[in-house]
């Protein structure tokens, strides 16, 4: 599996856009990029994954560069409730059976 | 739908004691993952189980440490002869399929404390 890097922490002032970088510049062709968060004291929750195209869902847009060699988690509108650790994992297609968190990017949503 | 439950949220324990986790995945999930997460740690991956099977457990400690998945119950991962650094939060998952690549969907977590 890929090794990924984040940044250790960073702010948002709450309702602005808080944008999550993420290398991965040894990714191979079948690996998926996935982003979980762990929220305080709780399990960790899915947020959303790619391979090459950018992604949207209802909790966040995943924008991922050509090369692949990176990638940018986007909450449009950050709320308090957004202050987590955010995990971004490169996973190939098949044969993973496990998600392999770093240490992530502890996000604080300022209000 | 009910997600994934844990029990107990919180187990102390004395040292050399027995401590017994409990999981039940989403209801219709038959892939069950077991993670630990030391303090101020990333979560570790222990052991993946399909019903009656362990498929892989590269991650477990080679004593003292089980996990099981019978075909009726919950998932159990059993800690014997706990000592101080189990103390750990524990975190099961389960997913529909197998492989890392379908999400998983975490339960809340017990909080061993080996005292």
């Amino acid at each position: 599996d890929a090794k990924t890097t984040q940044p250790p922490s960073m702010d948002c002032a709450e309702g602005r856009a808080a944008n999550l970088p993420c290398n991965h510049s040894t990714i191979s062709g079948n690996e998926y990029v996935y982003w979980y968060r762990q929220i305080h004291s709780q399990g960790p929750q899915y947020i959303i994954h790619g391979l090459k195209n950018n992604e949207t869902n209802e909790m966040a847009s995943l924008i991922i560069t050509e090369d692949r060699k990176s990638s940018t988690l986007i909450l449009p509108h950050a709320t308090l409730r957004d202050t987590a650790v955010y995990y971004c994992i490169a996973l190939p297609q098949t044969g993973a059976n496990n998600l392999f968190f770093g240490t992530g990017t502890r996000l604080t949503v300022i209000p | 739908n009910a997600g994934v439950m844990q029990n107990p949220r919180h187990l102390v324990r004395r040292r050399g004691q027995e401590a017994r986790l409990r999981c039940s995945p989403v209801k219709g999930h038959s892939h069950v993952y077991w993670y630990r997460q030391l303090p101020e740690e990333g979560l570790k991956f222990m052991v993946y189980l399909q019903k009656e099977n362990i498929i892989d457990e590269s991650g477990m400690p080679k004593e003292r440490f089980s996990a099981e998945f019978p075909k009726e119950g919950p998932s159990i991962l059993r800690i014997q002869q706990v000592v101080r650094g189990d103390s750990a939060a524990y975190f099961c998952a389960s997913s529909p399929n197998s492989g890392g690549y379908n999400e998983q969907f975490f339960g809340p977590g017990t909080r061993l404390t080996v005292l």
